[in-house]
Parts: C-alpha cells; structure tokens; sequence
C-alpha cells in the first residue's frame, strides 16, 4: 500500500515567522509531488508542485524535494494569518495515473 | 477562463437511496479524476476518467460508478448509499497532454441520513 505521511499538527507560528511542513512517500518511483492549501469546508487549491530534486521557489513559498530521502517539503516565509489552513502533500502514484495524498497538515498563524 | 466546476454543492440522501454527482472540467483540460474526502483525512482516489474510459480505479466497491462525456464532463454515480458514504466528492481535472498537475472544484457535500 503506497503511503503519503504528513505530521497532522496542529503546527502554530507567529506572523511573519517562517512555517515548515513536512512529508514523507512510500514510492520510491514517484517523479510528481504536490502541495495543496485547503481551507475549513473549502476544496483544496494547487499551490506547488516539484519534478525535480532540490527547491522550487514561488513567492513565499519554496517546495523542496529530497527523493533518495522520499521526503518533500514546504516552507511558507512571511507567515500570514490568511495562511491559517491545512496543507496536504500529494504524490503522483508510479506507473499509474492516480495521485495520493496524505491527511494534511494543520497550520496556525497566530497574528 | 472558467474553472473546474461540480453540481450540486450540498445533497442531503437517505440510506439505500442512489446519486449522481456532475462535474465541468476546466477549459482545455480532457482528464477527470474523482476523490472521497471523509472529515480530517486527505482525498481518497477513486476512479480517473479519460476519453469516455475509466483509466484507473481505487479501493471502491462497484457501488461507485462513473461516466465521461464527449464533453469531458462526468458523473459519479453512488448506489445503495450507505452512511459510511457521507463526506466530500471532489472532482479534479488535469491535461493528458500537459503536466500532473490537477485542479479541484468546489466539492459537492454529501449527507446520508
């Protein structure tokens, strides 16, 4: 069973404070990885994806991506409280066409 | 440039009773892909549709059903409902011919009494 493991947090940051999100896949062939922000009782909104290793900047956020390690990861600077959400990591599945997603990431931004 | 779009937004079903949810993909996407999401998990994958076929499907059982059109809009059709089928159906469309990435729609909320 091909896994995605994110910590469910909550994860609780001062504004302006840099917030780090974590993740970690199951499938070593995976060469597709993705970040989605979902706010309560929204659908989730595509805010990054990397195909290769090493970051991928985009605003405040960068997208880093380990794949000897199976590890990707968000960093958000500047934390806002707009970026109070859960954050699901996704990764596409190898030989497939179905992308899977871990549980999501709480994230707090205390103003 | 119209996103992706799913109908209706909330449905309230009894137990036993059947569903069908709609979905729009985004202009110039031909791929959709539809996911169960309970309260407090991520987007469950069950099944991806491309040109009129299912391309793949997750650990659904043969309740869950679905449907592309010439259109690339679908369906996901739900039979015997149980209440273990109450959550959020999100509909996602991606491009065969561009990259992986896939964009959501609002959701349809389903309810099983």
């Amino acid at each position: 069973q091909k896994e995605v493991e994110q910590n469910s947090g909550p994860l609780s940051v001062p504004e302006g404070a840099i917030a780090s999100l974590n993740c970690t896949y199951s499938d070593r062939g995976s060469q597709s990885f993705f970040w989605y922000r979902q706010y309560s009782g929204k659908s989730p909104e595509l805010i990054m994806f990397i195909y290769s290793n090493g970051d991928k900047e985009d605003g405040r956020f960068t997208a880093q991506l380990n794949k000897a390690s199976q590890y990707v990861s968000l960093l958000i600077r500047d934390s806002q409280p707009s970026d109070s959400a859960t954050y699901l990591c996704a990764v596409k599945d190898t030989g497939g066409f179905k992308t899977i997603f871990g549980a999501g990431t709480r994230l707090f931004v205390k103003a | 440039d119209a996103g992706v779009t799913q109908s209706p937004t909330h449905l309230i079903k009894t137990r036993g009773q059947q569903v069908t949810l709609r979905c729009s993909p985004k202009s110039g996407h031909d791929t959709v892909s539809w996911y169960q999401q309970a309260l407090g998990q991520g987007p469950q994958f069950i099944f991806q549709y491309y040109e009129e076929e299912e391309r793949q499907r997750g650990n659904f059982p043969d309740r869950f059903s679905g449907h592309q059109f010439p259109n690339y809009s679908s369906e996901l059709n739900v039979n015997a409902l149980l209440l273990g089928d109450s959550a959020l159906y999100l509909c996602a469309s991606s491009s065969l011919q561009g990259s992986d990435e896939q964009y959501f729609g609002p959701g349809t909320r389903l309810t099983v009494t």
